[in-house]
């Protein structure tokens, strides 16, 4: 079955305001939280990540928050600008020693 | 950049040919993993190595193949092409591989079409 759901699938919002994308996970094994954005047409890079029990880790406008309890994790990105417009995907545990990735969200920014 | 080198960059073939994908990890980075990403679709991972051995396999089809090579170089193999199989196909490394904390970079990736 699924290890790791991310949604929402797509997800439109207008320039400034905020954007939140939220994964589950099922294996409780691992600390690393990893978040990658994909623009059209080039690699995945890696825009934040957390490794900790700790529950939030911002840079700049970009957080991810997390929950080990219920197991999920967020990505949050506040006063978004058009370049923010792109896939995110996020990356859960799969047993000790793997990751699986998201079926990635597609964010749309609207001027 | 990430460190990451992927050959070639765009890729057309026919139905039925064999072609081979190439990829260098970042130096120091001793395992490489395999993903297919169709239009739209995410990222399905495929085969991962570790030091040269095979270390996982994920949704990798039986005509396809990987090595990684003892300057840790990787080569995915996919024969007897179909339509289906057109698609992006990335490659990453990581510093280690047995470890579900290890942050994996990107190549650029191998655009495949198959005509």
């Amino acid at each position: 079955g699924e290890n790791v759901e991310q949604h929402p699938s797509t997800l439109s919002v207008q320039e400034g305001d905020s954007a939140v994308i939220k994964c589950t996970y099922s294996d409780s094994a691992s600390n690393y939280f990893p978040w990658y954005k994909q623009e059209l047409g080039k690699r995945p890079q890696l825009i934040i990540d957390i490794r900790s029990n700790v529950g939030e880790k911002k840079d700049q406008r970009i957080a991810v928050t997390l929950n080990k309890t219920a197991k999920h994790f967020s990505l949050h990105i506040t006063e978004t600008q058009p370049e923010d417009s792109a896939v995110y995907f996020c990356a859960g545990p799969l047993g000790d020693d793997k990751i699986i990735f998201g079926k990635g969200t597609r964010l749309h920014i609207l001027p | 950049d990430s460190g990451v080198t992927q050959t070639p960059k765009h890729l057309i073939t026919a139905t039925g040919q064999r072609v081979t994908l190439r990829c260098s990890p970042r130096s120091g980075d001793l395992s490489v993993y395999w993903y297919q990403q169709s239009l739209d679709q995410g990222l399905q991972f495929l085969i991962q190595y570790y030091n040269g051995e095979e270390r996982a396999k994920g949704n990798i089809l039986e005509r396809f193949s990987a090595q990684q090579f003892p300057d840790l170089h990787s080569e995915l193999n996919l024969s007897s092409l179909e339509l289906g199989d057109s698609a992006l196909y990335f490659c990453a490394s990581s510093v280690r591989g047995g470890d579900s904390t290890d942050t994996q970079y990107f190549g650029p990736g191998t655009r495949l079409t198959v005509l």
